[in-house]
C-alpha cells in the first residue's frame, strides 16, 4: 500500500537553512504537498508540487522532487523562530480523493 | 477573507455524553472533510461529503456521524464519546474531489472526562 515516511525531529540554528525530507512509495502520485502545523492549530498548506516538476521555489521555501528515488524535500532558508512547527508531507493521486500523510517532522529552532 | 471556521475551538464533554462539533466555510467548496488527529500523529480521515453525498471511511467507528445541511456547514456528531475519542478534530474543504488541495480550519480540541 501507499506509505509516506518522514524523520520525526529536525533541529537547526536560527538563521540556518532547514531541510525536511520525505519519501513515498507510490509512483503514481500526482501532487505532493507540504503542510505546516503550529502547536494547537490546524494545518496550513505551505506549498505543493506537481509530479512532473523537479523544483518549485516560493520566497524562502524550495521544494525538490526526485521521482526516481521517490524523495521530496522542503528547504526553508534563513530559518526563523516562527518556523517552529510540525511539517507534514502528503501525497495524492488523480484517482483518489484521499491524501496519504507522513507522520510529520517537528522542526526545533535553536537560538 | 475566505476561510474554514470551526466552533468551538475547545470542547469538554463527559464520557458517553453526545457532542456536536461545527464547521463552516466561505470558500464555496464542494467537498468537506472531517479528520481526527491524536497527539504527534498524522490526521486520520473519518469521512467526507462530496456535495450532499456522504462517504464514510471503512474504519470509522459507528459512534461518529456527520451532517451537511447546506454547502457552507458540516457537523460532526459523536454519539457516545469514549476516553479514546479525545483528540483534535479538523475540518477541511477542497474545491472538488479530484482537486486535492485541502484547506483546513483551526481545529476543535475535544476533551472527554
Amino acid at each position: 500500500g501507499e506509505d509516506v515516511e518522514q524523520s520525526l525531529f529536525l533541529s537547526v540554528r536560527e538563521g540556518d537553512s532547514s531541510v525536511i525530507n520525505c519519501t513515498y512509495t507510490d509512483s503514481s502520485s500526482t501532487y505532493l504537498y507540504w503542510y505546516k502545523q503550529e502547536p494547537g492549530a490546524g494545518l496550513q498548506l505551505l506549498t505543493y508540487i506537481f509530479s512532473n516538476m523537479d523544483m518549485k521555489q516560493d520566497q524562502r521555501l524550495t521544494v525538490l522532487l526526485n521521482k526516481k528515488d521517490k524523495h521530496l524535500s522542503l528547504r526553508i532558508a534563513d530559518t526563523q523562530t516562527g518556523d517552529s512547527a510540525i511539517y507534514f508531507c502528503a501525497e495524492s493521486m488523480d484517482s483518489n480523493y484521499q491524501l496519504i500523510w507522513g507522520a510529520g517532522t517537528k522542526l526545533i529552532i535553536k537560538p | 477573507d475566505a476561510m474554514v471556521i470551526q466552533n468551538p475551538r475547545y470542547q469538554v464533554t463527559q464520557f458517553g455524553k453526545p457532542v456536536t462539533l461545527s464547521c463552516s466555510q466561505t470558500l464555496n467548496h464542494n467537498v468537506m472533510y472531517w479528520y481526527q488527529q491524536k497527539s504527534s500523529q498524522a490526521p486520520k480521515l473519518l469521512f467526507h461529503y462530496y456535495d450532499k453525498d456522504f462517504n464514510n471511511e471503512a474504519d470509522t467507528p459507528d459512534n461518529f456521524q456527520s451532517r451537511r445541511p447546506n454547502t457552507s456547514f458540516c457537523f460532526l456528531d459523536i454519539r457516545s464519546p469514549g476516553l479514546g475519542d479525545a483528540a483534535m478534530y479538523l475540518c477541511a474543504t477542497s474545491r472538488d474531489r479530484d482537486y486535492n488541495e485541502q484547506f483546513f480550519g483551526p481545529g476543535t480540541r475535544l476533551t472527554v472526562l
